[in-house]
């Protein structure tokens, strides 16, 4: 079966700081890991990988992915209080198109 | 990215109803998903909706309880049905394109059952 898993789970920061959220997987055929922001109830695309060690960067967000260590790591710089969401990470793997999901990283972002 | 409408936005039912939910895709794509969302908990897939055939269901969920439509290349609906309190949850429709993993989601349907 496949499993992500994501941590930490919460994280509480203050404006201006960078954070690092972590997602490991285990899937049958890997074949990309995506992160996607959740603020109500729609999860919003942030990024795919599927080449390790090619950073995806888009503003202040960056992504990169080891396929040997199978792990992806998200980073945020300057966060602002508009980063308060839910990060998720999923997985794509095996003969099909379904996601595998992890449980997500609650990310608070004080002024 | 595609746009993606779903409806009703939330609804609150009595328990032992039923209750469809509609997603429209303002394009053609090739594969539609729907997803529950638990409170507190991650997504869960519930099924792919294949265009013009019985959904694909995923383990622990079944036809009679979670009735999928999709009569086209744009539109789906789910049904939840005998609702119960433990079906309480965010219902997300998302939409790819064949050959990505990447996969798009509507804006959600908060459902509560009392």
């Amino acid at each position: 079966e496949d499993k992500v898993v994501q941590s930490p789970l919460s994280l509480v920061v203050h404006e201006g700081d960078t954070v690092t959220l972590n997602c490991s997987y285990e899937v049958t055929n890997f074949r990309s890991l995506l992160w996607y922001k959740q603020e109500k109830k729609a999860p919003t695309f942030l990024f795919m990988l599927t080449s390790s060690g090619i950073e995806k960067k888009s503003g202040r967000l960056s992504s990169i992915l080891d396929k040997k260590e199978l792990f992806s790591i998200l980073n945020i710089t300057a966060t602002q209080t508009g980063d308060s969401a839910v990060y998720l990470c999923a997985v794509g793997g095996g003969s099909n198109y379904k996601l595998t999901f992890g449980k997500g990283t609650l990310l608070t972002v004080n002024p | 990215s595609a746009v993606i409408s779903q409806k009703p936005s939330r609804d609150i039912c009595q328990r032992g109803t039923s209750l469809t939910i509609q997603c429209q895709v303002d394009s053609q794509v090739t594969m539609m998903f729907w997803y529950r969302q638990q409170p507190g908990q991650s997504l869960t897939l519930i099924a792919t909706a294949n265009q013009g055939s019985e959904a694909t269901y995923e383990s622990g969920f079944v036809i009679d309880k979670f009735p999928i439509s999709r009569p086209n290349l744009t539109f789906s609906t789910l049904t939840v049905s005998n609702m119960s309190p433990e079906d309480s949850s965010i219902y997300l429709c998302s939409v790819a394109s064949v050959s990505t993993d990447t996969q798009y989601f509507g804006p959600g349907t908060r459902l509560t059952v009392l």
